[in-house]
């Protein structure tokens, strides 16, 4: 089985700075996909249901603010959201698309504003 | 664009059936597109995804709940549907069905609580 490894659990960041959360895959993903590196990433809200941000670990979903932008390849991927405000307070996971018929996500990376 | 909503009883008894139902509006689930989902969230836990349907009949199932999901599809009234035997309090959850596609789970209905209690 993939199992998905995100670091840290929870992070505070002020306005205006960077956020940078972390997914280990394990093992690597990249030849067991069929596509592009299949990692995407989710945002869930309080009250809300996720939300697809990234997919093909880089590609950003329609509507998605640029600054979001997610990199990596192998075992290592990361999310990166650049000037954070106060709306990007949520829980961010990573998930692994690459060996259906299995979905595996992250733990789940709780973002706060400090 | 697509709308999904999930119903089902809210609360259940331990060693009962869960029974969950996705009304998929917006579109068919006969589209060729889409496998449709069910994700759930247990309590301060995250993300599970417990299987997926495509409307031929092909279903994946989490190995860890194969024995206990039944997931169908019903193309007349337009909605799939879970079923979860043996259910204990660690089943309490949101249960979330979503359409995924290879890009990921991009619509999702609102979540409906299932509580798992006597």
């Amino acid at each position: 089985d993939i199992v998905m490894t995100q670091s840290p659990d929870s992070l505070a960041v002020s306005l205006g700075e960077r956020a940078t959360i972390n997914c280990k895959s394990s093992p690597n993903i990249l030849h067991s996909c069929n596509y592009k590196n299949c990692l995407s990433w989710y945002q869930q809200k309080p009250g809300q249901p996720p939300r697809l941000l990234i997919y093909w670990t880089s590609t950003r979903e329609s509507g998605v603010p640029d600054r979001f932008s997610g990199s990596g390849s192998g075992t290592d991927f990361t999310l990166t959201i650049n000037n954070v405000q106060a709306e990007d307070v949520a829980v961010y996971y990573c998930q692994q698309f690459s060996t259906p018929p299995v979905f595996n996500f992250g733990q789940g990376t709780k973002l706060e504003i400090k | 664009q697509l709308q999904l909503q999930e119903s089902g009883p809210g609360l259940v008894m331990p060693s009962e059936t869960l029974s969950l139902t996705c009304t998929v509006s917006g579109g068919s689930v006969r589209s060729s597109t889409y496998y449709w989902a069910w994700i759930r969230r247990p309590p301060g836990k995250g993300l599970e995804w417990i299987g997926d349907i495509y409307y031929t009949g092909i279903i994946n199932y989490n190995p860890s709940l194969k024995s206990r999901a039944t997931i169908s599809v019903d193309t007349s009234k337009n909605h799939f549907s879970l079923k979860l035997s043996s259910v204990t309090a660690a089943d309490t959850a949101v249960y979330y069905c979503a359409s995924q596609t290879h890009l990921g789970f991009d619509y999702w209905g609102q979540g409906t609580l299932l509580t798992v209690s006597s």
